[in-house]
């Protein structure tokens, strides 16, 4: 138990175009959504927390309008990347927590590369 | 501030050479402790929560165990598949942020 997925794995575009990744959990139902972003050897960075029906809360120095968070289902969270420059090329992953007592413990999703051109 | 440090940065091991990493956090007072594998190019692994200092768990060649100030992962006899980074993150008990607060990481290699 406890798979989420993401989609697309890989994705090329333009300068300037915007870019939907979509973060399912298949088999639990997910209170609360998390959006990271990782560079090459580095860890992982929180861009922002979304749960089911709300705004996203976003970590200091993200731009809210940059990256749209919709979380419109207990399995589905999408984060959009509006405008893409090339600084936003990056490994995007996203989390999901069943939000149960004791620990909320985060299933990751399998990233997806974003490249901007 | 809350804070988890991770060491060593990186480890080489000879197949079947044990070892153990280290989790060194403060945060004003722990929910959980979480350990998890990443593997090039993949999103974390979810390997082990721990709660409480004592507590141990364990899965196939990894053991965690926590104390009030640490948490160690021990591997016993490692095989090359083990090889990975290793993350490990903390979340504070205070308010109702789940936000976890992560490590560096270490890169365990393993040859065979």
């Amino acid at each position: 138990g406890a798979v989420v997925s993401q989609h697309p794995s890989r994705v090329i575009c333009k300068s300037g175009t915007s870019v939907k990744i979509e973060c399912r959990s298949l088999d639990f139902q997910a209170t609360t959504m998390f959006w990271y972003r990782q560079f090459p050897k580095q860890s992982l960075m929180l861009m922002a927390t979304s749960n089911e029906g709300s705004k996203a809360t976003y970590e200091q120095g993200v731009e809210k309008d940059k990256f749209l968070i919709n979380h419109a289902s207990l399995t589905l969270s999408t984060l959009t990347v509006t405008s893409a420059h090339p600084e936003d090329s990056s490994f995007y992953i996203c989390s999901a927590s069943r939000g149960l007592e004791p620990g909320y413990e985060q299933y990751f999703g399998p990233g997806t590369r974003l490249t901007v051109t | 501030e809350d804070q988890v440090t991770q060491s060593p940065e990186a480890l080489r091991l000879q197949e079947g050479e044990s070892s153990s990493l280290n989790c060194s956090y403060t945060v004003s007072g722990l929910r959980g402790l979480f350990w998890y594998r990443q593997d090039p190019g993949k999103g974390p692994e979810f390997l082990f929560t721990l709660y409480s200092a004592g507590e141990e768990k364990e899965k196939e060649r990894l053991k965690a165990t926590l104390t009030k100030k640490e948490s160690f992962l021990h591997i016993t006899a490692p095989k090359p598949e083990d090889s990975a980074t290793y993350l490990c993150a903390v979340q504070a008990r205070a308010g109702n942020n789940r936000k976890l607060i992560w490590g560096l990481g270490t890169s365990l290699a393993v040859n065979p």
